[in-house]
């Protein structure tokens, strides 16, 4: 079955920075990855998806780049702000509506 | 448009009880899926429901079952509860397409 491995576990930055969160798959079935942000105490929400039909996909501050070949996918946010701080989950799936596999999360800190 | 809602937030058993977990999708959803949420932990996929069958299960024992009614909510059950079931138990809907999350039932196991 799928794998996803999700690197680092916990980032610290300082608000107005870059933070750069990355996850690679095993399944080369895979073809669609979505990200979630989830605060304490609240639901994951999905913030951005990307199929391998696109290497790259951008949302205001938040940009998702995958490399099919190498198998990994990245999160990037820019200008980080307070309110980005959560965890954050990649995930990796065939196909949008089938079940999701997901990384490990990352917790953000974004310091002010 | 309601989002998904689970019930009952909370809920508390002791061990060997059994436990059921309720979701309501997004209207217009036909697949359910359910995770668990171990405290820490990511989220490990439970099992997946679409048009009132089980379309594919996690690596968890069959006391883990559910159901889903015509519709489209969905029941989770837990048999002979252990105290590693302890966790947030999160469920989503789609239509297929993106997975959007409940709230989530908090299963504490004394």
């Amino acid at each position: 079955g799928e794998n996803v491995e999700q690197h680092p576990s916990t980032l610290s930055v300082q608000e107005g920075d870059s933070a750069v969160i990355k996850c690679t798959y095993s399944d080369s079935a895979s073809n669609y990855f979505p990200w979630y942000k989830q605060e304490l105490g609240k639901r994951p929400q999905l913030i951005i998806d990307i199929r391998s039909n696109v290497g790259e996909k951008k949302d205001q501050r938040i940009a998702v780049t995958l490399n099919k070949t190498a198998k990994h996918f990245s999160l990037h946010i820019t200008e980080t702000q307070p309110e980005d701080s959560a965890v954050y989950f990649c995930a990796a799936s065939w196909g949008a509506g089938n079940m999701l596999t997901f990384g490990g999360g990352t917790r953000l800190m974004v310091k002010p | 448009e309601a989002g998904v809602t689970q019930s009952p937030t909370h809920l508390i058993k002791t061990r060997g009880q059994q436990a059921t977990l309720r979701c309501s999708p997004i209207s217009g959803h036909t697949s359910v899926y359910w995770y668990q949420q171990a405290l820490g932990l990511g989220l490990q996929f439970l099992l997946w429901y679409d048009e009132g069958e089980e379309r594919n299960r996690g690596n968890f024992p069959p006391r883990f079952s559910g159901r889903q009614f015509p519709n489209y909510s969905s029941e989770l059950n837990v048999n002979a509860l252990e105290l590693e079931d302890s966790a947030l138990y999160l469920c989503a809907s789609s239509l297929p397409g993106p997975q959007h999350f409940g709230d989530g039932t908090r299963l504490s196991i004394l």
